[in-house]
């Protein structure tokens, strides 16, 4: 039973530059969500998508996006990158209506110079 | 608002108990969470609790909840080198399983042979 993946898992990229991450989620589950972990920070809350929508949102600007695909699969957008989005990215993903946790991926190391 | 704080540092002997504790500022929180995070690594989650439940133990781990003080603590029983991580508390809020999470800081636990 594949656990919640993620790709890439190291990125360099530098300011201004577009970038784009992606997650499976478990098998059977449905929502996806994604975190933003600061270095020595706990993990923020991006979004979270279901059904192929953005469901909720946390405090993050427009340059921040996202996709759900039929196969419930996910991808993080971010444009205009600035030093301040070098970060863990984290997905986690659940199944609505269900009582199971989230469970997390390994994450994506985004490095901007 | 919602906000999880944690203390940040925990150092024990091997054989010990460890204590970590967390309190949340909002009481609507749903599921409340124990992830456990080692260096480079995503979040593995350890444990989680139900609103609505005082207690859960789930071999040497011992989750307590006081709602009335908004109050989590992890115990690890019997702690080992391996069980040095840093340990975050996430509450979880909105639509039940799915909800998004705020998670505290972190706390470290070293553990000392």
């Amino acid at each position: 039973d594949a656990g919640v993946t993620q790709s890439p898992t190291h990125l360099i990229k530098t300011r201004g530059q577009q970038v784009t991450l992606r997650c499976s989620p478990k098998s059977g589950h449905d929502t996806v969500s994604w975190y933003q972990q600061a270095l020595g920070q706990g993990p923020q809350f991006i979004f979270q998508y279901y059904e192929e929508e953005e469901r909720q949102r946390g405090n993050f600007p427009d340059r921040f996006s996202g996709h759900q695909f039929p196969n419930y699969s996910s991808e993080l957008n971010v444009n205009a990158l600035l030093l301040g989005d070098s970060a863990l990215y984290l997905c986690a993903s659940s199944l609505t209506g269900g009582d199971q946790p989230q469970h997390f991926g390994d994450g994506t190391r985004l490095s901007i110079l | 608002g919602e906000d999880v704080e944690q203390s940040l540092f925990l150092s024990v002997r091997e054989g010990d108990s460890s204590v970590i504790n967390c309190t949340y500022t909002d009481s609507s929180s749903t599921y409340l969470y124990w992830y456990k995070q080692e260096p480079g690594a995503g979040l593995q989650l350890l444990t989680y609790i139900f609103s609505n439940m005082d207690m859960k133990q789930d071999q040497r781990l011992t989750v307590l909840l006081n709602k009335k003080d908004k109050h989590l603590s992890l115990r690890i029983a019997d702690t080992q080198t391996g069980d040095s991580a840093i340990y975050f508390c996430a509450a979880s809020y909105g639509s039940g399983n799915t909800g998004k999470l705020i998670f505290g800081q972190g706390t470290t636990l070293q553990v000392k042979p």
